[in-house]
């Protein structure tokens, strides 16, 4: 299977401040035969489902706004927030469709400080 | 828009079988070019995929390693749905459970949309 690890466990940062998540992968989910990465971001609040942010590492799902975004290739990538709203207390999940199973990172805490 | 509807028990008896259910609104359960999966989610285990059912001029469905031997995921075309079975529960079975829709024909399998989510405790 492929592990996913995020970094940091939790982070509490200003409403403002720039928000930055990092998710590691065991092995490459950069495609050789297509040149994208089977990498999704998802944030999820509490009592809810997790809702997809970030799919293909950085490509923004329509409706999530242009302040998420995600960045990275190969086996390290970055969800970023480039000011932090209070609706974006939730935590973050990234998740590998590269070679099933499907795997998540553990999850990102963010809160408000 | 796709919606998905879950149901079921929120608990069962240790050694007995989880069943769950998934009502599919706008889409088929037998699509060609999706996939219909069940996720779990726990404190221990963190999010935790299960499996996935799908249509490719036959049924097909797979299993994650861990639970293989005991799970199974299948249709019902005529409800569009599709149910989880799991076999042999323990405490360490307790979870909230979610369906989920890939759309994997190209590969695209990220989950979207999911269900609403069901608590399942697994308590004598």
């Amino acid at each position: 299977d492929i592990v996913m690890t995020q970094s940091p466990d939790s982070l509490a940062v200003s409403l403002g401040a720039r928000v930055t998540i990092n998710c590691k992968s065991s092995r490459t989910l950069l495609s050789s035969f297509n040149n994208k990465n089977y990498l999704a971001w998802y944030r999820q609040r509490p009592g809810q489902p997790p809702k997809v942010l970030v799919y293909w590492a950085s490509t923004r799902e329509p409706g999530v706004p242009d302040r998420f975004s995600g960045s990275g290739s190969g086996t390290d990538f970055t969800l970023t927030i480039s000011s932090l709203q209070a609706e974006d207390v939730a935590v973050y999940y990234c998740q590998q469709y590269f070679s099933p199973p499907w795997t998540f990172g553990q999850g990102t805490k963010v809160e408000i400080k | 828009q796709v919606h998905l509807q879950q149901s079921g028990p929120g608990l069962v008896k240790p050694s007995q079988t989880l069943s769950l259910t998934c009502a599919i609104s706008g889409d088929s359960v037998s699509s060609i070019s999706v996939a219909w999966n069940w996720i779990r989610q726990s404190p221990s285990r963190g999010l935790e995929w299960l499996g996935r059912t799908y249509y490719r001029s036959k049924w097909v469905s797979d299993y994650a390693p861990s639970v293989k031997s005991r799970v199974m995921i299948s249709p019902d075309t005529s409800k569009n749905q599709f149910s989880l079975q799991l076999n042999s529960v323990s405490p360490e079975d307790t979870a909230v459970y979610y369906c989920s829709r890939t759309t994997s024909a190209s590969g695209d399998n990220w989950f979207d949309p999911w269900g609403q989510g069901t608590l399942v405790t697994v308590s004598s």
